[in-house]
This record gives C-alpha cells, sequence and structure tokens, in this order.
C-alpha cells in the first residue's frame, strides 16, 4: 500500500540553523515526490519536487530535498532556517501507478526560535 | 500571478443544510482535486477531475457528497445534508497538462457544520 510517513509531528530549531525534514515513503513504483508548505491559513505550496535523474533537487527558498532510493527517503534540508519559514511541511508521493493521486504524510510542523 | 481560487473561505451551517463550496482552477489547468484537511484524518483526497471528467471520487462519501465540473473553469463541491463532522477545511487544486504530476492549491474552504 501506498504511505507517506513524517515521523517528526513538531520541530523547534533556532533561526539561522540548520533543518532537516524527515519523510519516508512506501509506493510499489518508481516514486513521484513532493514536498509542500503550508502557511497558517494558507493553502498548500509546492516547494520542490523529484521525478528522476539528479537525486538531489533543489526548490524554492532555498529548500533542497535528496531521494534516496535504498532507504525510501527523502528528507527536506535548508542549510540556515529563517523565522519566516516557521510553517508546516507536508512530504507527497505519487506516480504512474496512481494517475495523479497523492498521499501525503501527516505534517511537521517547524517553529523557528528567534 | 495565477492562483486557485476558492468561495466562501468560511462557512458555517448548521447541520442537515446544504453546502456549496466552489473552485475556480488556475486557467488552462485540466486536473482538478478536492481535499479535506482535518486534525485527526491530515489531508485526505475527496475527487478528482482531468478534463472536466471524474477519475476518482473513491475518498469521498457518496451518500452526501458530490463533486462537479460545470465548465473549465468551475468546480463544485456539494454536500447535503451537511453533518458536524464535515466540519473541515476543504481544499481544491489544479494542475497542468504540461506536467500533470504537480498540484497548486487554493487557499481553502473553512467549513464549520454546527
Amino acid at each position: 500500500a501506498q504511505s507517506v510517513t513524517q515521523p517528526d509531528i513538531h520541530i523547534t530549531v533556532s533561526e539561522g540553523a540548520s533543518l532537516e525534514l524527515r519523510c519516508n515513503y512506501s509506493y510499489g513504483a518508481t516514486p513521484y515526490l513532493f514536498w509542500y508548505v503550508q502557511s497558517p491559513g494558507q493553502g498548500l505550496q509546492l516547494l520542490l519536487k523529484y521525478f528522476s535523474g539528479d537525486t538531489l533537487v533543489q526548490g524554492i527558498k532555498g529548500f533542497e530535498a535528496e531521494f534516496k532510493r535504498s532507504q525510501s527517503s527523502f528528507n527536506l534540508r535548508k542549510p540556515s532556517v529563517h523565522w519566516s519559514d516557521a510553517a508546516e511541511y507536508f512530504c507527497a508521493v505519487g506516480g504512474e501507478k496512481n494517475f495523479n493521486k497523492f498521499y501525503f504524510g501527516s505534517g511537521t510542523k517547524l517553529n523557528v526560535k528567534p | 500571478d495565477a492562483r486557485v481560487t476558492q468561495t466562501p473561505r468560511h462557512k458555517v451551517t448548521e447541520m442537515g443544510q446544504e453546502v456549496t463550496m466552489r473552485c475556480q482552477p488556475i486557467l488552462g489547468h485540466n486536473t482538478v482535486f478536492w481535499y479535506r484537511q482535518t486534525m485527526m484524518q491530515g489531508l485526505e483526497l475527496l475527487a478528482y477531475f482531468r478534463n472536466r471528467a471524474p477519475l476518482d471520487d473513491s475518498g469521498m462519501p457518496k451518500d452526501r457528497f458530490s463533486a462537479e465540473m460545470p465548465d473549465a473553469t468551475l468546480a463544485t463541491l456539494k454536500i447535503q445534508p451537511s453533518e458536524p463532522r464535515d466540519s473541515a477545511v476543504y481544499f481544491c487544486a489544479s494542475g497542468p497538462a504540461t506536467s500533470i504530476y504537480e498540484q497548486y492549491f487554493g487557499p481553502g474552504t473553512r467549513l464549520t457544520v454546527t
């Protein structure tokens, strides 16, 4: 069965510190992987996506993610967090196996300390 | 700056009433998705359309929910009759034909059923 696990419900980091949000997936075919960010009261905004090719993908707002097939992971990283990054982050998996159908993780809420 | 729009942004209604939520996808996008977000269940895909045809509505309670696309610029999600357990934020997302695995989310409709 297809699923996405984000093991961290809440994470707090200090402004300027590095960030890594974890995402593990289960998918029975070639996965297409996504990270979205949701600010309070807003919809989800696409940060980055992985379809194929280079396993390190760059996204908007200085985020990057690395696809590791052997670990079924797609962790999101940022070298230096800004206060405006405080939001909820969702990992999602989809692919040709399930035409357009995304499976979202439960989200990780990021707090940023000044 | 093209965006998905949703109306209303907030809706409070009494149990048993009909609720209609509307979504205007980004011009030129040919896939439309409806999601429901709650604290308990997270993001759930209710239904999605491609070229106005419903492709999958297996996530939707059929007895009270219905989703339609009367034309390419309007998608509707209707609940009749509404129940308190329907209280949630309902998101619409649209995706381009050129990149079917991308989804762009609207700001959501926050529904409260009393």
